[in-house]
Formats: C-alpha cells, structure tokens, sequence
C-alpha cells in the first residue's frame, strides 16, 4: 500500500525562487528519504532524515520531519533550471523489514529560466 | 564508471513471450532490489536481496523470478508477458539497510 504522499503533485517556479514539497505519510516510520527523478533516469538519493531528527540540511536543501503529524517538507532554495525533476519521498517502516522503502507519487518540479 | 547498470535500456515484446533484465552494481553493497514504476510514475518495491538472499517479495506475480547469482548481481526473469507488465523497471543497491539506495538508469518494458 502506498505510504507517502507528495504535495502538491506539481510545482512551476522561476529560476532563483525557492520550492516546498511536502510528504505525509500513515505509519511510524524509521527514517524517511528523498530523491530526485530526472526525466528518463534512475532515481537519486538527496537526503535520508530519521525519526528521532527534526531538520538536515544539504547544500541547498533542507528537510524537516514532524513525526507528530507524519509529515516532511523539502525545501529548494534558489532554485536552478537544472532542478527541473520529479521528487519522491520514501518511508522505511518502523516495527518491519528495515529492506523495504515504500514510495510517494512524486512532485513534478519544473524551474523555468 | 556506472555504479548500478541494467541491460537492456528497452525492450519491446509480444504478450505471452519470456524476457529477462539483468542488473549489476560495483558498489560493493550487500543489498539489492527491483522496483516497478507505471505510467503515473508510481514507484512500488518488488524484491529485495541481501546477500543473494531474498528478504522481501512484494506480493508480486509467481511469473517474475528473481536470480543473484552473487552479491553484484540480480536479474529479473519475466514469463509470459502481460500488457499490464509494460511499466519501467528500476534495479537498485545499497549497503546493509537503514540506507540510502542507488537506482539504475531503468528499463523500459513495453509488452504488446
């Protein structure tokens, strides 16, 4: 069953503002992950954050978790044309095989010049 | 050099045939996995290995049959292809989970 959920499903900004992705998601969880998905390519890792962090940050971006509402944000900050792609949080399950990821639908992002 | 590869990129086959995806990582990771992703983009784990062993099956059809040879390898081995197997088909590795995984570019499978 599907676990996160990406909002909104898709983003249109200019090069130079900021973007906001959300991810809710239904069950306790370990740590929850993002990745980026260029058109036609394989998925890459962008940040992993665990249950017990509430923030992290990596270059221009930053995520936060709230374990309380079951929810996470990413947040782009001045953006490039080259972050145009689709962005997916995963969820690993608490209290289960630690071996499974289970995937949002994703946010289209698209940074125009 | 590619850290997770696939072969073939595509493939193109007529309902009812058999196929096979091959995947390779020099990651020297323990664990790999098979993804699907629709035409939505929806992104669904399959299997996952740790170790040439399999850990997870996800509910996934007896048709697809996974096989490590050993750790650096996990092919995928389809029978008797359904129009409703098109999809993209995304292999992946990483160390000993709670990680980060590696994707590879993909396979496209349209079954006609």
């Amino acid at each position: 069953s599907q676990q996160g959920e990406e909002d909104p499903q898709a983003l249109s900004i200019q090069e130079g503002e900021n973007a906001t992705m959300n991810c809710s998601y239904k069950t306790s969880i370990n740590n929850l992950q993002w990745y980026r998905q260029n058109s036609g390519r394989g998925l890459v890792h962008l940040i992993l954050i665990r249950s017990n962090e509430r923030e992290k940050h990596s270059g221009r971006l930053r995520v936060t978790l709230d374990t309380s509402k079951k929810s996470s944000s990413l947040l782009i900050t001045a953006s490039r044309a080259a972050d145009t792609a689709s962005y997916f949080c995963a969820t690993e399950p608490s209290g289960g095989s630690n071996y499974k990821l289970t995937f949002g639908k994703g946010t289209l992002l698209t940074v125009n010049p | 050099d590619t850290a997770v590869s696939q072969t073939p990129k595509y493939l193109v086959t007529q309902m009812g045939n058999d196929k096979s995806i091959k995947c390779e990582q020099n990651l020297g990771h323990d664990t790999m996995y098979w993804y699907k992703q629709d035409s939505k983009k929806f992104l669904k784990i399959m299997f996952s290995y740790n170790n040439k062993e399999l850990i997870i099956n996800e509910t996934v059809p007896n048709r697809f049959s996974p096989k490590s040879p050993d750790k650096a390898h996990l092919n995928l081995h389809i029978n008797s292809l359904e129009l409703g197997d098109s999809a993209v088909y995304f292999c992946a590795s990483s160390p000993v989970p709670p990680s980060e995984q590696y994707f590879g570019p993909g396979t496209r499978l349209t079954v006609t």
